[in-house]
């Protein structure tokens, strides 16, 4: 079965700083995706970022990127710039394979903080 | 984008009672919808995926008598917390998958579009 695993339960950043959250998962598959989504006191899932497993540049989108290290099965998220409403718990996610039926496993989450 | 909706966004029961929680895709048509349960400062537990026109599929642990699900169209999914009871006091999310995204902006069949969530309380 596959696992993910954040071990960040909290994070804080200073506004317009950079923060790093990680996030590491188990598979035996070769064929997967991962997913960042972001859940804010709405309790609203948005997705932030995804990468697909064979795709070996990093995914980027606007201040949200990700360094994805298959081999050591990591796949961490840098907020640049942060600013408050990046505030929110943030969720690791892997699905199996190119099928988006296939459900989606969810690391345990990290809580990130954004002082003014 | 995909939008989905839930309905109702909070609710509130006595023990025993049944409750219906509706999922609908607004703006796009559903292959698959999923429903997870969310505790308090948890993570998203997957409770079944369903397809339109068949039976759901639970996970391990989750009693299919107890969350009756039911996919009747490409829009719409519903979830019946049966007999609930206070342990079942929970945050319930769907998500669909889009079935066709052709020529849609910023709409992909490769993603899961989330609802907002339904907080159910049981007294």
């Amino acid at each position: 079965a596959q696992t993910v695993t954040q071990s960040q339960p909290e994070m804080s950043v200073q506004e317009a700083e950079t923060v790093t959250l990680s996030c590491t998962y188990d598979t035996s598959e070769s064929d997967y995706y991962l997913f960042w989504y972001k859940q804010p006191p709405s309790r609203q899932m948005i997705l932030v970022i995804r990468q697909e497993a064979y795709k070996q540049q990093n995914a980027t989108e606007n201040r949200f990127s990700v360094n994805f290290q298959k081999a050591a099965k990591s796949f961490s998220l840098k907020i640049s710039d942060s600013q408050l409403g990046d505030a929110a718990m943030y969720f690791c996610a892997y699905r199996r394979g190119w099928n988006a039926g296939n459900m989606l496993t969810f690391g345990g989450g990290t809580r990130l903080m954004v002082k003014p | 984008g995909a939008v989905v909706s839930q309905h109702p966004s909070w609710v509130i029961c006595k023990s025993g009672t049944s409750v219906k929680i509706e999922c609908r895709s607004l703006d796009f048509q559903a292959t698959t919808m999923f429903w997870y349960r969310q505790f308090p400062k948890q993570s998203l537990m997957l409770m079944a995926t369903s397809n339109e026109g068949s039976k759901a599929t639970y996970e391990q642990g989750v009693e299919k008598d107890k969350f009756l699900i039911n996919h009747a169209s490409l829009t719409l999914s519903t979830l019946t917390v049966t007999s609930a009871h206070p342990e079942d006091s929970s945050f319930y999310i769907c998500s669909a998958r889009v079935k066709n995204g052709r020529g849609r902006a910023r709409i992909s069949t490769d993603t899961q579009y989330f609802g907002p969530g339904t907080r159910l309380t049981v007294l």
